[in-house]
């Protein structure tokens, strides 16, 4: 059964630096979307991705955060600039177009910000 | 504001016992409902969903969710409870495209 893939699981970084999460959203979809859950949190929608452009993001994706399809089958997420409050399971999800509206996420990536 | 509410923040059941899971929703209209299961460490899992029609819905590994529109509700169900079922259950609402998620329902299971 066809799934949607992270990398890094993991990943530690210092304050200050960029970090890069990618994903590889379900092969035929096209609707992409990038969720984080702070630990012990409830999970929260980011931005929502479409034909090469934001459809919808919350007050949480400020001028730090960008999203990219840089090719066919990846998605990623950058922040630019991280902050100890960044620090959070980033989950990404896909949807395709028929019986459309189910999200199928990812494994996720937990990112500690030191 | 749309929202979903998951009154409960943590249960805790006997092997073999029923559960039942609420979920309460608010917004415009009705939304699209779902209910994702997160075990420890690993990503969301689609249980089950409803967008229209018969208002009791079967899942994935037993569970069953019933809409009711008169009270907003859409509570998951398992008539008996296994221990692998020990997770955190996270109640979702669309109606865009983005989902809203509730704060989850921390189940716990004893032998």
């Amino acid at each position: 059964e066809p799934e949607v893939t992270q990398t890094p699981s993991h990943q530690v970084t210092q304050m200050g630096q960029e970090v890069i999460l990618r994903c590889v959203p379900i092969s035929n979809h096209l609707y992409f979307y990038w969720y984080r859950q702070i630990l012990g949190q409830k999970v929260e929608f980011l931005v929502s991705f479409y034909n090469n452009e934001i459809s919808e993001k919350s007050e949480i994706f400020d001028d730090q955060f960008s999203v990219e399809r840089p090719d066919g089958s990846n998605f990623t997420l950058k922040i630019r600039s991280t902050k100890l409050e960044d620090s959070a399971m980033y989950f990404c999800a896909s949807r395709g177009r028929t019986g459309a509206e189910t999200q199928y996420f990812g494994p996720g990536t937990r990112l500690l910000v030191l | 504001a749309q929202s979903v509410t998951q009154p409960d923040i943590h249960i805790t059941v006997s092997e073999g016992a029923s559960l039942e899971l609420r979920c309460n929703y608010s917004y415009g209209a009705t939304p699209y409902l779902f209910w994702y299961v997160q075990s420890p460490g690993q990503g969301l899992q689609l249980l089950l969903k409803y967008f229209s029609g018969d208002t009791l819905v079967q899942g994935i590994k037993g569970f069953e969710a019933e809409f009711k529109r008169s009270q907003s509700s859409f509570n998951l169900r398992k008539p008996s409870v296994h221990w692998s079922d020990a997770a955190e259950y996270f109640c979702a609402a669309s109606n865009t495209d983005k989902l809203i998620f509730g704060t989850g329902t921390r189940l716990q299971v004893f032998p």
